[in-house]
């Protein structure tokens, strides 16, 4: 069955940490691992994309990391800012059906507080 | 440059109630999603359209239908809405490598 899990569900740090957001996922035939981050009240918004060559990937603050060998991925954000504050959604795509099918994680809330 | 824009933004419906959600895109894509979020479960797709003409089912199809009007457009409708459908429901676009670009969602509920 393919599917992907997040943890922690939710987390809250101090403005000015880093933290570390894990994504283990089951997706057959893999294609990519996609982080999205999603603001309360709005659309998810792709933060990074990963194919299975790729084993990081930066997008200012945030890196994200894939090790396709044991099927983990974690999103680092580094000297956390209050707008950071947003559910972070780890998403596996893979080639199904003539597409590529996207198997979405339920999240990581994140609040960063002052 | 507004993206995908979704309307309404809020609905509330009553058990057996029809209605349309509209969904425009303006980034000239040709693949298009409805996706509906439930709280403490991931986005699940209930129907697609890879290009204009062609719509195919998700994972969640079952009382929704679906109309790709133009290359722009792709609208999701409720012929019998249940409280089962009570949701939120996002439209994305993407050049066809997955969904990139979401709107920013219709929050429906059905009493």
């Amino acid at each position: 069955k393919n599917q992907v899990e997040q943890s922690p569900q939710s987390l809250i740090i101090l403005e000015g940490k880093n933290c570390t957001l894990q994504c283990n996922y089951t997706v057959s035939p893999f294609s990519n691992l996609r982080w999205y981050k999603q603001d309360t009240g709005r659309g998810p918004v792709s933060l990074t994309i990963m194919t299975f060559s790729e084993n990081t990937k930066s997008n200012g603050r945030y890196t994200a990391t894939l090790d396709a060998d044991t099927k983990q991925s974690s999103l680092h954000i580094t000297a956390s800012q209050l707008s950071d504050s947003a559910s972070y959604i780890c998403v596996g795509g893979l080639f199904s059906g003539g597409y590529n099918k996207l198997i979405f994680g339920a999240g990581t809330r994140l609040a960063v507080h002052p | 440059n507004a993206g995908v824009t979704q309307t309404p933004k809020f609905q509330v419906l009553k058990t057996g109630q029809s209605m349309t959600l509209q969904c425009a895109q303006d980034m000239n894509h040709n693949s298009m999603y409805w996706y509906r979020q439930d709280p403490g479960m991931g986005l699940r797709l209930i129907y697609y359209s890879a290009s204009e003409g062609t719509t195919d089912k998700g994972e969640v199809p079952n009382g929704y239908n679906v109309s790709r009007l133009n290359k722009r457009e792709f609208s999701l409708r409720l012929e019998s809405a249940a409280p089962s459908q009570t949701s939120v429901y996002f439209c994305a676009s993407s050049t066809g490598q997955g969904a990139d670009h979401f709107g920013d969602g219709t929050r429906l509920s059905i009493l």
